[in-house]
């Protein structure tokens, strides 16, 4: 496709269940972020992915977090035992590079309610 | 630690006039800075970008200021239009900063008709 795509676009889950977000980048692009945003904040960001390099997961807020990226395109990031503090929306973004000269792209997001 | 800071959270201007919002970094190794418009219920689209090395940069009605000694950035929009109606996150990044966009948290501009 010509952009990024997200699904779900939304998920509502009962807390304590597990959730998956699948991301799929514009072709070509070896860099993949994903952010969130809660209610009244600004983006957060997770965790990045470039090429075949070890994904940086500094921002990923618990161990219940995880995320792959499999064959260098789609990935997946996982919620285990979702708490209702995990509700915001969670979006996905591709970039050519990390260079400081690339913009990325944004998906549309999928919007979490956890209850 | 917040490293790029959006000290308005929102902006009302008249349908024609300029609106001016504003960003300050605390991090002198970003060297790329962007600002994203978002709409409800869509993610963030890329709007403008400018390098370390220029002051400013255009396109079409909307400018990007870069001031590197105050650290500050600032995106006008002139002339506003009711469209223009949206969030927008600034944002910084570097090749010695680390593997993300560093986002400020947004600044929701209204254009009244």
């Amino acid at each position: 496709g010509a952009g990024v795509s997200q699904s779900p676009s939304n998920k509502v889950t009962e807390k304590g269940k597990d959730v998956e977000l699948r991301c799929d980048p514009i072709s070509g692009h070896t860099a993949l972020y994903w952010y969130r945003q809660s209610l009244g904040q600004g983006l957060e960001f997770l965790i990045y992915f470039q090429g075949n390099s070890a994904p940086d997961k500094s921002g990923l807020p618990s161990d219940r977090f995880s995320a792959e990226r499999t064959g260098g395109s789609v990935s997946t990031l996982t919620i285990q035992r979702t708490q209702q503090e995990d509700s915001a929306v969670y979006l996905c973004a591709s970039s050519l590079d990390l260079t400081g000269s690339t913009e990325a792209f944004f998906g549309q997001g999928t919007r979490l309610t956890v209850v | 630690d917040q490293q790029v800071k959006q000290n308005s959270p929102s902006l009302s201007v008249q349908e024609g006039r300029i609106s001016i919002l504003n960003c300050d970094y605390t991090n002198s190794m970003f060297d790329y800075f962007l600002w994203y418009k978002k709409y409800p219920a869509e993610g963030p689209t890329f709007l403008i970008s400018i390098s370390s090395i220029k002051d400013k940069n255009e396109d079409g009605r909307f400018t990007v200021f870069l001031n590197k000694s105050a650290k500050h950035l600032s995106l006008h929009i002139v002339p506003s239009q009711p469209g223009d109606s949206a969030v927008y996150f600034c944002a910084a990044s570097g090749r010695n900063t680390g593997n993300q966009f560093y986002f400020g948290t947004g600044t929701s501009l209204t254009v009244i008709p």
